[in-house]
């Protein structure tokens, strides 16, 4: 069965504490994001990658780290910078070209404290 | 600044009705479209994707595109509770590949 697994589902941490978040994917998508989504509010975009070891800053990118050493993982780190980390953690991914039509994972939803 | 701009409801039908759900965009370069639903507490599942001026029906589902006037709308046919949830409209400008997120239009359908 394809699709996108993120872990864990829910991830309970202390203030100024760093936390990664697992993205994994198995549906051969060359492209992987992460969004961010805040009761009432839309998506907002942290970090995407077209390709492995190349990422770029999304809109909300301070505070947050990423890496992409293989293709089907796109983990994201919360850091101690970030000043409101507490939110439901979406990852994504899409083929290259084409539609690029996202699918996302099932999120995670941390709470800082 | 590109936008997608939905009205945050909550829109209520009655069960058995046509809930339409409408969605414009700033930006005319936008060439793809689509629309999630996202249940509380759930993640977004892509339910239908549009890339030309007309309808494209799947099932209950039917995703207008309009882009001399730049909007988008998802009409469900024969609306059923499980229905009930939220509704993302995205669009992606021609040369990128990341999406433009509307917030969101929360649907209820009532028995």
């Amino acid at each position: 069965d394809g699709g996108i697994t993120q872990s864990p589902k829910y991830l309970f941490r202390k203030e100024g504490q760093n936390v990664t978040l697992s993205c994994e994917q198995n549906l051969n998508h060359d492209a992987m994001y992460w969004y961010r989504q805040d009761p009432g509010q839309g998506l907002r975009l942290i970090y995407y990658s077209q390709i492995v070891n190349d990422f770029q800053k999304g809109d909300i990118a301070e505070g947050y780290s990423v890496s992409r050493e293989k293709k089907e993982s796109f983990p994201l780190t919360v850091t101690s910078a970030q000043k409101n980390p507490t939110a439901f953690y979406l990852c994504a991914s899409s083929k290259r070209g084409g539609s690029y039509e996202q699918y996302f994972g099932p999120g995670t939803r941390l709470t800082v404290t | 600044q590109k936008e997608v701009e939905q009205n945050s409801g909550p829109l209520s039908v009655p069960e058995g009705a046509i809930a339409s759900l409408n969605c414009t965009y700033s930006d005319r370069g936008s060439q793809s479209f689509f629309w999630y639903r996202q249940y509380s507490g759930k993640s977004p599942e892509l339910i239908m994707s549009i890339y030309s001026n007309g309808d494209k029906e799947d099932g209950r589902f039917t995703a207008q595109l309009n882009k001399a006037s730049q909007y988008v709308s998802l009409l469900i046919r024969d609306s059923q509770p499980s229905d009930s949830a939220t509704y993302l409209c995205a669009g992606i400008s021609g040369g990128s590949y990341i999406p433009t997120f509307g917030r969101g239009t929360s649907l209820i359908v009532h028995p």
